[in-house]
């Protein structure tokens, strides 16, 4: 039963053109959301959060918006450049030890 | 400052064998966390310290499975009578409890094989 689910395996963008990567879920006691980035060989890194009592959240190129009423949400990265080229996975937490229920990942390739 | 390292990135063990992982979390960071990572899959939650207690253990998929941490430092995860279906990346996290973004960060991982 995933509870976290990112049905794209992959997404190939061309440079400097916006990537939305996507993500639902389906556990209403999730409260927070993150995404993270991960390189071969190399451990997630931490790219953006939002909690549930807001509906967008922007870090410069990084963009993720939530709609809870569809338990939806997305990853804008604009504009794309290759260096973004990664798996990008969507996590959620809910209750107080902030445990991480992750996504599957999305491979974003972005092409020069 | 230094992140979170583990050792050994990478260990290969025969079916039947026990192995240990070590995580050092970052300095003053109260929580930490096991994962792991099969082939084709997501990060999938193992346990979670809080100081050197693990109040939650839910994760752990079987009793050959325990993980213990020394002070609100170094943990270690033993996985006992390794099986082929406990290869995977295992990946470590710490996160400071008074951060309001419960953003974790991750160590580099280290890759079990069971042959």
């Amino acid at each position: 039963d995933q509870q976290v689910k990112q049905n794209s395996p992959s997404l190939s963008v061309q440079e400097g053109r916006i990537s939305i990567l996507n993500c639902d879920y389906t556990n209403s006691m999730f409260d927070y959301f993150l995404w993270y980035k991960k390189y071969p060989a190399e451990g997630p890194t931490f790219l953006i959060s939002i909690s549930s009592i807001k509906d967008k959240n922007e870090d410069g190129r990084f963009t993720v918006f939530l709609n809870k009423s569809a338990k939806h949400l997305s990853l804008h990265i604009v504009p794309s450049q290759p260096g973004d080229s990664a798996v990008y996975f969507c996590a959620a937490s809910g209750g107080s030890n902030y445990k991480l229920t992750f996504g599957k990942g999305t491979l974003l390739t972005v092409n020069p | 400052g230094a992140g979170v390292s583990q050792s050994p990135s990478n260990k290969v063990t025969e079916k039947g064998k026990d192995v240990e992982l070590r995580c050092d979390p970052i300095s003053g960071h109260t929580a930490l966390y096991w994962y792991r990572q099969r082939l084709g899959q997501g990060l999938e939650f193992l346990i979670y310290f809080q100081g050197n207690s693990a109040p939650d253990k839910s994760g752990l998929p079987s009793d050959r499975f325990s993980a213990e941490r020394t002070g609100e430092s170094v943990s270690t995860l033993t996985i006992q009578r390794t099986q082929q279906e406990d290869s995977a990346v295992y990946l470590c996290a710490s996160s400071s409890q008074s951060a309001t973004t419960n953003e974790q960060y991750f160590g580099p991982g280290t890759r079990l094989t069971v042959t």
